[in-house]
């Protein structure tokens, strides 16, 4: 079965920029989509179609799928930004999610 | 504005089944052109995608779930639901609905009905 995998944590100091990669087999042939998550809320799609933002979405917050990767960057990263995210894609029928990675801001 | 809501118990036996209900308001679950379905998340952990389905078309399962999992609609309230049976404790889980647009992207989201297996 189809896996995506992220590193489970990122830590960027104020006003960097932070990039989170989302690894799969040929990954860059699929669409992939972004989800932010703050502690004790449900998720929030950030990124879609590898580099599309939903109305409301920061221009800091972008996207990029080429190869087996797909990236989120962050640029100019605020507190708000500290979050945990996963990437998603389709696959087989099946809709998959990478592990996650914890943002940290420090 | 799209509303998601999830509804049902917060505790369930070992062996026994789950039932969700999701209530979506904002939108029609008969005529709109997404794809309706559950995802959860075990505390602490990352998120599992359960099914989704469309309602003039498929309905698709995580194969690692598929023997024990029923979604089903009513349209008479523009509601689905999820059925999990014979769970253990490892179906412990904030579960979500929400809907999928072009792409399989998740836009809109339910806050959660957390579930937890124990006896």
């Amino acid at each position: 079965s189809y896996e995506l995998t992220q590193p489970p944590s990122v830590s960027v100091s104020p006003g960097q920029t932070a990039n989170i990669i989302c690894s799969g087999d040929n990954l860059g042939d699929k669409y992939v989509c972004w989800y932010q998550q703050k502690p004790g809320q449900s998720p929030v799609l950030v990124i879609y179609q590898d580099y599309k933002r939903p109305s409301g979405i920061p221009e800091r917050l972008s996207g990029s799928n080429s190869g087996n990767t797909a990236t989120l960057t962050i640029s100019g990263t605020q507190s708000v930004d500290e979050a945990d995210y996963f990437c998603q894609t389709w696959d087989s029928s099946t809709v998959i999610f990478g592990g996650g990675t914890k943002l940290t801001v420090l | 504005q799209l509303q998601l809501q999830e509804s049902g118990p917060g505790l369930v036996k070992p062996s026994e089944t789950l039932s969700l209900t999701c209530s979506v308001s904002g939108d029609s679950i008969i005529t709109s052109n997404h794809y309706w379905g559950w995802i959860r998340q075990p505390p602490g952990k990352g998120l599992e995608w359960i099914g989704a389905f469309h309602y003039t078309e498929n309905t698709f399962y995580n194969p690692s779930l598929k023997s024990r999992v029923t979604i089903s609609v009513d349209t008479s309230k523009n509601q689905f639901s999820l059925r999990l049976t014979s769970v253990i404790a490892a179906d412990t889980a904030m579960y979500y609905c929400a809907r999928a647009n072009q792409g399989w992207r998740h836009d809109y989201w339910g806050q959660g009905n957390l579930v937890t297996v124990s006896s």
